[in-house]
């Protein structure tokens, strides 16, 4: 069975300061990556994919994440936050072939000025 | 653009209602899923379908059960609204050869009294 397991719930972070949310799957065979973002009262949109090639991965509003398969990791980073990025941040893996994404728990992301 | 539209954004029900949330996408997918959202737990599926009159039970079905008599529009239906059904519902649909990122409506937050 999959599942993923984000790391911290909330993050604070002041604005123009780096920040990484991290991430772990577990899964048997060969999975798909993902990071979607939600902003307040809206549904999910897709941040970033992972599906085969150069394990760096560049994806909307400066945001990248790095698949790392011997710790079985997908963290997402941002060199430099805005007030505009907070939200709450989704990892979800997908088996190849399969049907079901599953997703961790989320991360809020919060940035203060 | 790819559209996945909700019929409700809030909805407020009776315990014991029967209530309907409709979900249609305008981008001729395959694969479509209904998600429940709450604090901490993240996303978890309720039920999703590969094709026209075809359904699967995701993680948490019970008391939940859903229609689709055609491809654009998936319907959650709850049989008798409980209180432990007060949630964010969020419909979403990918396209079934590629297999990759879902898209997702606006969500239906829904409160059962």
């Amino acid at each position: 069975a999959q599942s993923v397991t984000q790391l911290d719930s909330q993050v604070p972070v002041f604005e123009e300061a780096p920040v990484e949310l991290r991430c772990n799957y577990s899964s048997s065979v060969s999975v798909y990556l993902f990071w979607y973002v939600q902003y307040p009262n809206q549904g999910l949109q897709l941040l970033l994919k992972y599906l085969s090639g150069s394990t760096l991965v560049k994806g909307i509003n400066g945001f990248e994440a790095e698949f790392n398969k011997s710790q079985t990791s997908f963290h997402l980073r941002k060199p430099s936050v805005h007030i505009s990025d907070t939200a709450e941040y989704f990892c979800a893996v997908l088996n190849t072939g399969g049907f079901k994404t599953i997703f961790g728990a989320g991360t809020r992301l919060f940035v203060k000025a | 653009d790819v559209k996945v539209t909700q019929s409700s954004r809030y909805l407020v029900k009776r315990t014991g209602e029967k209530v309907f949330l409709e979900c249609v996408q305008d981008m001729d997918h395959e694969n479509m899923f209904w998600y429940r959202q709450d604090p901490g737990l993240g996303l978890r599926l309720i039920y999703f379908s590969y094709d026209v009159k075809m359904k699967e039970k995701g993680d948490i079905p019970e008391g939940y059960s859903v229609s689709r008599e055609k491809k654009e529009r998936f319907s959650l239906i709850l049989e008798s609204a409980s209180t432990n059904q007060t949630s964010m519902y969020l419909c979403a649909s990918s396209d079934g050869t590629l297999n990759t990122e879902a898209f997702f409506g606006q969500g239906t937050r829904l409160t059962v009294v």
